[in-house]
């Protein structure tokens, strides 16, 4: 069955650190991969989207995600976190009509 | 307005009310969607549209009536809901509803049943 995996559904880092988030996924095909951000009381934003080619792909915000077809994983990453990036993050994979989501990671910030 | 608005963006509602939201999209997309976020679970996929027909159906109680008049409106109808269903419900839209393509999401409304 295909799903998404978040293993870390809380996370908290210091300004200017470095970020990873971890995705694990499961899917019977090549998968399409996405990562979203939700801030409170917001709707979900697009980061970034793995479709095919160059496994590194680059998003908004300076983020980045790296998938690894042996690991099965799509982990986002930011060299260097700003307070403003606090919030929840979501993986996600392509399904025929759908998305299949994550439960989520939230994100703290500290000074 | 750019992107995808939706109204209210929060509702309470008894038991024996009957409301429903509204979601419009600016982005020219051809799909719609409906979630249901509630705390601490994986967003729920509850109806998929396509070109105005319905194409997905996720087992959703027919306390909810999804309905889409149009590719740039799409309606939540609710009627006699459970506490249970007090969430924040989630419109999306893409360009079609097949899985590579990534969707575009409102800011969602927060319903409480009382």
């Amino acid at each position: 069955a295909q799903s998404v995996t978040q293993p870390d559904i809380h996370i908290t880092v210091s300004e200017g650190a470095s970020l990873e988030l971890r995705c694990n996924y499961s899917y019977g095909a090549t998968p399409y991969l996405f990562w979203y951000v939700q801030s409170p009381g917001q709707g979900l934003q697009l980061l970034l989207k793995y479709f095919s080619g160059d496994t590194l792909v680059q998003g908004i915000k300076g983020f980045e995600a790296e998938f690894k077809r042996s690991q099965s994983s799509f982990n986002l990453r930011k060299p260097s976190v700003h307070w403003s990036d606090a919030a929840e993050y979501f993986c996600a994979v392509g399904a025929t009509n759908k998305l299949i989501f994550g439960t989520g990671t939230l994100l703290a910030v500290q000074p | 307005e750019t992107g995808v608005t939706q109204t209210p963006r929060h509702l309470v509602m008894g038991m024996t009310n009957k409301k429903s939201l509204k979601c419009e999209q600016h982005l020219g997309h051809n799909a719609m969607y409906w979630y249901k976020q509630s705390a601490k679970k994986p967003l729920e996929l509850m109806f998929v549209y396509s070109l105005e027909e319905r194409v997905e159906n996720n087992s959703v109680p027919s306390r909810f009536s999804p309905e889409c008049p149009n590719s740039s409106h799409l309606f939540l109808h609710l009627h006699t809901l459970q506490p249970e269903d007090s969430a924040l419900y989630l419109c999306a839209s893409s360009q079609e509803e097949t899985s590579g393509v990534g969707q575009f999401f409102g800011p969602g409304t927060r319903l409480t049943v009382l």
